[in-house]
């Protein structure tokens, strides 16, 4: 079946540092891609999105490229600041919305210090 | 315009017992998704409402039990609670094949 594989944290970095977050997938025709924001105490928000081979999401200076050949969507940041440490998940659907079931993976929590 | 809201926010039950929790989806929205998010882990899907019907599912036991009402709002409830399923219930509502909105969840602690 489908599956979402990302690193796994806590990331701990300094406001201003680079950050990636990496994840694969394994799944079956082409699924659409998604990362996820968990704030503390709040529930899951779309971050972005790409829906098929070489589309590039972005979103609040974060970006994601799809890339099939490594069956991989990589979230980076140039220059995180304290307020984006959250928990990020990976997710992946087998139709381009997120509407349909999300496969998840297990989060990646970031903490970014002053 | 509210987006999507779940109650309770938490609540506590014993082993064995039963449990109703309610998701109103954001206005304009006709499915509703239900995620069970264990402590440090990922959401995982139980199923999805659309039309009042159960549309996909996924690998839960027949004690997750839901249902969609004619305004959309749904429940999703778990019979005969094991230690297990104390977890974080997310609920997700859109447009049938649209990007989903996630309300904030109900903390669920079997004891």
């Amino acid at each position: 079946g489908d599956s979402v594989t990302q690193m796994e944290g806590p990331v701990t970095l300094s406001e201003e540092a680079f950050l990636t977050i990496n994840c694969t997938y394994t799944a079956t025709g082409y699924p659409s891609l998604f990362w996820y924001v968990q704030y503390p105490g709040e529930g899951l928000q779309l971050l972005l999105k790409a829906t098929k081979a070489d589309d590039k999401g972005s979103n609040k200076g974060f970006e994601a490229t799809y890339r099939k050949e490594t069956t991989s969507f990589h979230l980076e940041k140039g220059s995180v600041q304290v307020s984006d440490s959250a928990v990020y998940f990976c997710a992946l659907s087998d139709h381009k919305a997120a509407g349909n079931k999300l496969t998840f993976g297990g989060g990646t929590r970031v903490l970014v210090k002053p | 315009d509210a987006g999507v809201t779940q109650s309770p926010t938490h609540l506590i039950k014993t082993r064995g017992q039963q449990v109703t929790l309610r998701c109103s989806p954001k206005s304009g929205h006709d499915t509703v998704s239900w995620y069970q998010q264990a402590l440090g882990q990922g959401p995982q899907f139980i199923f999805q409402y659309y039309e009042e019907e159960e549309r996909q599912r996924g690998n839960f036991p027949d004690r997750f039990s839901g249902h969609q009402f004619p305004n959309y709002s749904s429940e999703l409830n778990v019979n005969a609670l094991l230690l297990g399923d104390s977890a974080l219930y997310l609920c997700a509502s859109s447009r049938i094949s649209r990007d989903a909105f996630f309300g904030q969840g109900t903390r669920l602690t079997v004891v």
